[in-house]
């Protein structure tokens, strides 16, 4: 049972390239979110997905784009790298009743813009 | 702005105390409350969940919640090295509308237990 699994785990990027990351859950779970954990700050919120097809804006959604592909499969994509976007990234899924299980994170991916 | 706090750290306990590690919350409607621990360069992981006053007992790990004045606490008893880690506290806290609830986490508590 995998769980939620990211890739990649590690990445550098130059400044003002792309990339996606992506995360993709076997649990039949109905929301899927993307977070971003810094020293100090905590785990925010950059963008969730309810269920699929739809997405929204977390607290922190500038510089992010996310596409929810399917039910299993939820990305994040780095248009123009910054400095600043060094971090590392959790993806996590619920099932509707988040309120109840709570997220499962996954494993992580940890970017360094350069 | 909904917020999640947890009293700043680092903690340090010796083995076999009882390490407290407290949160406090505001938002009034949030039902349910978490704990997540999280080891250095590893993602968090769920350890405890409690929904209704009082103690929620797990092996060495305690929950307590009080809905009245807004607090969550983990207490962990005969604390091992293997304890030491980040403890987060996540509520739910309905967002806009109030239709939707999301998990709201606080920044964490690093916890140290010295052998």
């Amino acid at each position: 049972n995998a769980g939620v699994t990211q890739t990649p785990k590690f990445q550098v990027l130059k400044t003002g390239q792309s990339m996606t990351l992506q995360c993709a859950q076997d649990m039949n779970h109905n929301s899927m979110y993307w977070y971003r954990q810094d020293p100090g700050m905590g785990l925010r919120l950059i963008y969730y997905s309810a269920s699929e097809g739809t997405t929204d804006k977390g607290e922190v959604p500038n510089g992010y784009n996310v596409s929810r592909l399917n039910k299993r499969e939820f990305s994040l994509r780095l248009e123009s790298a910054a400095p600043s976007q060094t971090s590392v990234y959790f993806c996590a899924s619920s099932a509707r009743q988040e309120f109840l299980y709570g997220y499962t994170f996954g494993s992580g991916t940890r970017l360094t813009v350069v | 702005q909904k917020e999640v706090e947890q009293n700043s750290g680092p903690l340090s306990v010796p083995e076999g105390a009882i390490a407290s590690l407290n949160c406090t919350y505001s938002d009034r409607g949030s039902q349910s409350f978490f704990w997540y621990r999280q080891y250095s360069g590893k993602s968090p992981e769920l350890i405890m969940s409690i929904y209704s006053n009082g103690d929620k007992e797990d092996g060495r790990f305690t929950a307590q919640l009080n809905k009245a004045s807004q607090y969550v606490s983990l207490l962990i008893r005969d604390s091992q090295p293997s304890d030491s880690a980040t403890y987060l506290c996540a509520v739910n806290i309905f967002w806009n509308t109030g239709a939707n609830s999301k998990l709201t986490f606080g920044k964490g508590i690093t916890l140290s237990v010295r052998p």
